[in-house]
């Protein structure tokens, strides 16, 4: 049962690079989700998808997009990444927001940008 | 806009209950309980949640307050893999959950 695969577990950027986290799961799921975790706090919902095609911004948007071409898939992109970009960042998935008992995570990525 | 109050840490003695507590004096009538927990470094896993009456799961169990501005999340008999960080999350079930900072429950031999 592979869930939700993301990929890779770690990297290092430095400042002003690009990179795309790349988060599939295997479980139908409609609705996919990206969290940010800094050190110490709780997660922060920077994208979230219901749908292929479909993606809408959460709280901390900026300096990231999102695509959703398959179900599958829900790829994060860093665009010209800077310090305030190191996290470890979480790719979820789930049936919709009423069934949050089923809303599965990914192992993380954890990003260091300097 | 937190909905939630939640102690930063606890502590818990191995093979006591712990018990959370989690305080959401403005919860409306529509809106669940959702704890999740997350163990080091792993994503966040679910536990149990509820809307009105307690519930109880493999895991653990959930009361909440008749007037359900708050609630507290019991393991019955806690051990040290239940060192966590703990999220008690309210929501209708119509957006994305939203984590506060959670409870660090450490459990202690």
């Amino acid at each position: 049962n592979a869930g939700v695969t993301q990929t890779p577990k770690f990297r290092i950027l430095k400042i002003g690079q690009s990179m795309t986290l790349q988060c599939t799961q295997d479980m139908n799921h409609n609705y996919m989700y990206w969290y940010r975790q800094d050190p110490g706090m709780g997660l922060k919902l920077i994208y979230y998808s219901v749908g292929a095609g479909i993606t809408d911004k959460g709280e901390v948007p900026n300096g990231y997009n999102v695509s959703r071409s398959t179900t599958e898939d829900f790829p994060l992109r860093l665009e010209l990444a800077a310090p305030s970009q190191t996290s470890v960042y979480f790719c979820a998935s789930s049936y919709s927001f009423l069934f949050n008992e089923k809303l599965f995570f990914g192992s993380g990525t954890q990003l260091s940008v300097l | 806009d937190a909905k939630t109050t939640q102690p930063p840490s606890m502590d818990c003695a191995e093979g006591r209950a712990a018990n959370l507590p989690c305080n959401h004096s403005t919860i409306s009538g529509n809106e669940y309980v959702y704890w999740y927990r997350q163990i080091h470094s792993q994503g966040p896993q679910y536990i149990i949640h509820g809307l009105k009456n307690n519930e109880t799961n493999e895991m653990a169990s959930l009361i909440i307050t008749e007037d359900r501005k708050s609630s507290t999340l019991i393991l019955p008999h806690a051990t040290l893999r239940d060192t966590a960080v703990y999220y008690c999350i309210v929501t209708q079930g119509n957006t994305p959950l939203v984590f506060g900072k959670g409870t660090r429950l450490s459990v202690i031999a």
